[in-house]
């Protein structure tokens, strides 16, 4: 079993949508949970940085931890064209700097 | 901002050459990762340096090398560039106990011909 599991998508969606994108991992020493954007030929950027289990809301963007089921959300309200991209469901363990990536689900948002 | 810079977004080598890729961090960041990224099979970990002249082999390192003789430059190197080393290359860098927050560059598509 992978450590972390995505599906690659693509996820199609009609501009305003609500995009619901997931992730399970196995490892349950992780304890940081990101979500990370990649544009089209772009590096990755870091969108949402959680600690632990619960939510956290930032603008259209709301991610949630459940680490007794080991499965990550990454919701997205008013969806908008420019939300297309890939989006890697990224945990960590603590005192560990190297991150586990997720392969990543491709997001697109149709006007 | 945090910027990670790397040297070239394209190449095209042919089979056998050396092919340098540099990467330069301007945050004073103690990590430095490489990266490639093939579809289908997401990022992985060639090589990181939590250290000028420290780098550790990462999940890919066969047929790489690696150069981390100043603090924001970090090299990776092909010694005899290979068609399956085709892919694109992505440089990170993070600060010294940051979990999970990389600040990657733009990348540089290899093609190997």
């Amino acid at each position: 079993q992978k450590e972390v599991e995505q599906d690659p998508g693509p996820l199609s969606v009609p501009e305003g949508a609500i995009v619901s994108l997931n992730c399970t991992y196995s490892n349950s020493a992780f304890q940081y949970f990101m979500w990370y954007r990649q544009y089209s030929r772009k590096g990755p950027e870091l969108l949402m940085y959680t600690y632990s289990s619960g939510n956290k809301e930032d603008g259209r963007f709301t991610a949630q931890v459940d680490k007794s089921s080991k499965y990550i959300s990454l919701f997205i309200r008013d969806s908008q064209p420019s939300d297309s991209a890939t989006y890697l469901c990224v945990p960590a363990s603590g005192g560990s700097y190297i991150p586990t990536f997720g392969r990543g689900t491709s997001l697109i948002v149709h006007p | 901002d945090v910027k990670v810079t790397q040297s070239s977004r394209y190449l095209v080598k042919r089979t056998g050459e050396k092919v340098f890729l540099e990467c330069v961090q301007d945050m004073d960041h103690e990590n430095m990762f490489w990266y490639r990224q093939d579809p289908g099979l997401g990022l992985r970990l060639i090589y990181f340096s939590y250290d000028v002249k420290m780098k550790e082999k990462g999940d890919i390192p066969e047929g790489y090398s690696v150069s981390r003789e100043k603090k924001e430059r970090f090299s990776l190197i092909l010694e005899s560039a290979s068609t399956n080393q085709t892919s694109m290359y992505l440089c990170a860098s993070s600060l010294q106990g940051a979990t999970g927050e990389l600040f990657f560059g733009e990348g540089s598509r290899l093609t190997v011909l």
